[in-house]
């Protein structure tokens, strides 16, 4: 069984440019989120991904972006880069519906996308 | 405005002993409560959790309390071992929503 697995690992963009970064989730899990870690801050959650559909959105601007595909992989798009962008941007996976009583929380997540904006 | 609080950023504690890691949080909304460790350059991995119905969930050398009246809950580690330095955070959901909310975390080092 794989793991959620994210790539690249490290990336260095400039200010107003636009990054693409991409997920594979854990065999069989059909929900994916995104979350920013910061530096010395929690993870925040930016989006949430259910059978190729938005299921849930944090508190982030619309341009960051995303896309579940059929395989249940994913992309997170941020546009306009700012540097405050900087950041460890973390996918989850886990199986089942988005939401409801058998949701516990336990996200399964990858080792993080390390982005950093000059 | 933090909803889940680790007002401790830093815990250090010889190995053999018990480490407590405490967490605060606000929403009364949040039903299952979290605690995930991160190694560095690694992402973070499930540890314990506990449902709101419940005051004490055990797992091995882990074990959670939940305080829901103080809002409150921790992470007791007995014993601890140089293997559990890492970043702990506290992570708490509202099941109806499944998007886990994460204190800022709690890094523990336990020395030999």
């Amino acid at each position: 069984e794989t793991g959620v697995t994210q790539s690249p690992t490290h990336l260095i963009k400039t200010r107003g440019q636009q990054v693409t970064l991409r997920c594979s989730s854990q065999s069989g899990h059909n929900t994916v989120s995104w979350y920013q870690q910061a530096l010395g801050q929690g993870p925040q959650f930016i989006f949430q991904y259910y059978r190729e559909e938005e299921n849930g959105r944090g508190n982030f601007p619309p341009r960051f972006s995303g896309l579940q595909f059929p395989n249940y992989s994913s992309e997170l798009n941020v546009n306009a880069l700012e540097l405050d962008d900087s950041a460890l941007y973390l996918c989850a996976s886990r199986s089942g519906l988005a939401g409801g009583p058998a949701n516990t929380g336990e996200l399964f997540f990858g080792e993080g996308s390390r982005l950093t904006v000059l | 405005d933090q909803q889940v609080k680790q007002n401790s950023p830093s815990l250090s504690v010889q190995e053999g002993r018990i480490s407590i890691l405490n967490c605060d949080y606000t929403n009364s909304m949040f039903d299952y409560f979290l605690w995930y460790k991160k190694y560095p350059a690694e992402g973070p991995t499930f540890l314990i959790s506990i449902s709101s119905i419940k005051d004490k969930n055990e797992d091995g050398r882990f074990t959670v309390f939940l305080n829901k009246s103080a809002k409150h809950l921790s992470l007791h580690i007995v014993p601890s071992q140089p293997g559990d330095s890492a970043v702990y955070f506290c992570a708490a959901v509202n099941s109806g929503y499944s998007t886990l909310t994460f204190g800022k975390g709690t890094m523990l080092l336990v020395s030999p």
